[in-house]
């Protein structure tokens, strides 16, 4: 099993330039989620997915979007990339279902805005 | 609203000693309460969690985590550290009675195992 993957590892953009980042998972799991990392601040959640077809609102969700593609997908995309926005960024899944399963993590997208 | 406080951003230890990395929560109910670890350029991974039952809980890697409600408190300790101990830990926690699927973590200590 691979777990979760995330693409691309890393990406420069330029301020205003949009992207897409991709994140699969093969355990079969309903939840899954999108979180950013910065310095100080730990980890913080931008969007989730409860389960295929649905997504909601986390933390911090300005400036950003996802879709849920199927079970296996969930995308997140950066419409007009602000420096604000240079991150760490990791996508998550977990069986859901129950409050306390643990989230498995993906190794993570270094992104920077020029 | 929930939250969880990692009181010291980095803590530094012999090789050999004991470790205690520190985590205090807040939630409007009893919590669930959970231990990663994120070794450097990698994503997180998990150590164990607290359910319920028995306030010790055991994870991997030699790892175990004290549960206390009255001090809201969920540190994680390891008798005897090892340099391959060294990375960055995150306490998180959830909010069982809540119904937003959300977790909380905290903002992390960095662990440094001295040789």
């Amino acid at each position: 099993n691979a777990g979760v993957t995330q693409t691309p590892k890393f990406q420069v953009l330029k301020t205003g330039q949009s992207m897409t980042l991709q994140c699969a998972q093969d355990m079969n799991h309903n939840s899954m989620y999108w979180y950013r990392q910065d310095p100080g601040m730990g980890l913080r959640l931008i969007y989730y997915s409860a389960s295929e077809g649905t997504t909601d609102k986390g933390e911090v969700p300005n400036g950003y979007n996802v879709s849920r593609l199927n079970k296996r997908e969930f995308s997140l995309r950066l419409e007009s990339a602000a420096p604000s926005q240079t991150s760490v960024y990791f996508c998550a899944s977990s069986e859901g279902g129950a409050y306390y399963n643990e989230q498995f993590f993906g190794p993570g997208t270094r992104l920077t805005v020029l | 609203a929930q939250s969880v406080a990692q009181p010291e951003d980095q803590v530094n230890v012999a090789e050999g000693n004991p470790l205690t990395v520190k985590c205090t929560y807040s939630v409007s109910g009893n919590p669930y309460l959970f231990w990663y670890v994120q070794y450097p350029n990698r994503g997180l991974q998990f150590l164990l969690k607290y359910i319920t039952g028995d306030n010790l809980v055991k994870g991997s890697y030699g790892f175990e985590a004290e549960f206390n409600k009255s001090q809201t408190s969920f540190h994680l300790k390891k008798p005897s550290a090892l340099v391959s101990d060294s990375a960055l830990y995150f306490c998180a926690v959830r909010d069982r009675t809540g119904g937003y699927q959300k977790v909380t973590f905290g903002t992390g200590t960095k662990l440094q195992v001295i040789p």
